[in-house]
């Protein structure tokens, strides 16, 4: 069974950079399905008592996608060799407080996602 | 960017009824290539991350109680929980994945009334 598991700090200061990393088990993040589908693997964040906002996604063999509205700030990479993917996310503020969830999306950077991290709160303040 | 709007914010059904969410995209979502809408339909229960209930509007994911149905088609779509469990009580959102960046609603609160 599929599993991702976000790590990182909870707790960032103003300004700073937030830095969390997804670590897949159960699967490869560089396999496929058996009908030749495609997986992404990407970022969602929610602030506490609110909806959810896509950050970006990424294809294992080195394609990027971002939010527009955060991508002068979002930096997502992978490594394959450790199954791990990561989020970088700097010049945070308050706004930037939230749960993060990592995810795997099905056929595109934007399709359906069918497995999710549990979550992690980050919480922005001094 | 493609904006979802859900309706209502919230609604509260008694068990065994019918519990009916509507979405509502500020553009179509409907490629006419393959005449796919590019809809899903999420469930999230409090505390814990959502979970893919419906995708294409209308195809349940695996696993997903056939009380849980998707439909619409363009601009307007509909879930529909046909007989209401106690285990349904959650937010549920729709998203879009059309266009970058995918975007979600704002969630419907069902409660049991």
């Amino acid at each position: 069974q599929l599993q991702l598991q976000e790590s990182g700090p909870g707790l960032v200061k103003p300004s700073e950079t937030l830095s969390l990393t997804c670590t897949v088990s159960g699967g490869s993040i560089s396999s496929t399905s058996t009908s030749s589908t495609n997986f992404y693997w990407g970022w969602i964040r929610q602030p506490p008592g609110k909806g959810l906002e896509w950050i970006g996604s990424l294809y294992y063999s080195g394609s990027f996608y971002y939010n527009p509205s955060l991508q002068s700030r979002v930096t997502i990479s992978v490594d394959t060799s450790t199954n791990q993917f990561s989020l970088n996310l700097n010049s945070v503020t308050a706004a930037d407080t939230a749960v993060y969830y990592c995810s795997r999306h099905v056929g595109s950077s934007r399709g359906p996602i069918d497995y999710w991290g549990q979550g992690t709160l980050v919480t922005v303040s001094s | 960017d493609i904006v979802m709007t859900q309706s209502p914010d919230s609604l509260a059904v008694s068990l065994g009824e019918r519990a009916t969410i509507n979405c509502k995209s500020s553009q179509s979502v409907l490629y006419s290539s393959n005449n796919k809408n590019y809809l899903a339909w999420y469930q999230q229960k409090p505390g814990q991350a959502p979970n893919l209930l419906i995708y294409w509007a209308s195809t349940r994911e695996s696993g997903v109680p056939d009380r849980f149905s998707g439909s619409g088609s363009g601009t307007d779509f509909t879930l529909t929980i046909s007989s209401l469990q106690a285990e349904d009580v959650a937010v549920y959102y729709c998203q879009q994945y059309y266009s970058t960046p995918p975007t979600f609603g704002g969630g419907t609160k069902v409660e049991i009334k």
